[in-house]
């Protein structure tokens, strides 16, 4: 089976800190997603990437960057963090023509 | 516009009852379509997936498919309570290798 593994599945941060979400998966998967998930607003995504090295923008990316320097392993980093950020974070890696795969997924609340 | 539409529900079905769920979706050129579940605190999870029209079995789940009418069905069968959960559709979009997601629909299975 895939798997997907999110590095904290509950975290708590201070506004304007530096926020690394981790997300490695074993299955060899060219794309990786980030989304945010905030009741009533379903899942939204915050960025993307189909190979190592390379990024593409999702509906939010504004105030979150990405990284994914080896094919298995994507992170999503808040630059700084703020209040409004407080979500669950999933993450999913997929083959071209397959449905995705999630993390567990991180519940992050900015204090 | 909403590109993939559901009903956010409750829907509600007594235990043992089919559960009818539906989404309707706006690209006329999608070829794949896939429902998850997710649980309350949890990760969607792929329950099932299509690419064909008519209809495919998988024990209690049932997918429909109607390209012609843009709609994409799932039945659950002999409901169980286990089956509450909120129900999330997908498209694939084969313009750019991503899923376009419903809002999802909340099942209550009522003992």
């Amino acid at each position: 089976d895939v798997k997907v593994t999110q590095s904290s599945r509950y975290l708590v941060k201070r506004t304007g800190e530096k926020v690394f979400l981790e997300c490695v998966q074993d299955m060899d998967h060219e794309n990786m997603f980030w989304y945010r998930q905030d009741p009533g607003l379903g899942l939204r995504l915050i960025y993307f990437s189909y190979d190592v090295k390379m990024k593409e923008k999702g509906d939010i990316p504004e105030g979150y960057s990405v990284s994914r320097e080896k094919k298995e392993r994507f992170s999503l980093i808040l630059e700084s963090a703020s209040t409004n950020q407080t979500s669950m974070y999933l993450c999913a890696s997929s083959t071209v023509s397959y449905g995705y795969t999630f993390g567990s997924g991180t519940r992050l609340t900015v204090v | 516009q909403k590109e993939v539409e559901q009903n956010s529900g409750p829907l509600s079905v007594p235990e043992g009852a089919i559960a009818s769920l539906n989404c309707t979706y706006s690209d006329r050129g999608s070829q794949s379509f896939f429902w998850y579940r997710q649980y309350s605190g949890k990760s969607p999870e792929l329950i099932m997936f299509i690419y064909s029209n008519g209809d495919k079995e998988d024990g209690r789940f049932t997918a429909q498919l109607n390209k012609a009418s843009q709609y994409v069905s799932l039945l659950i069968r002999d409901s169980q309570p286990s089956d509450s959960a909120t129900y999330l559709c997908a498209v694939f979009m084969d313009s750019n290798y991503q899923l376009i997601w419903g809002a999802g629909t909340k099942l209550i299975i009522k003992p």
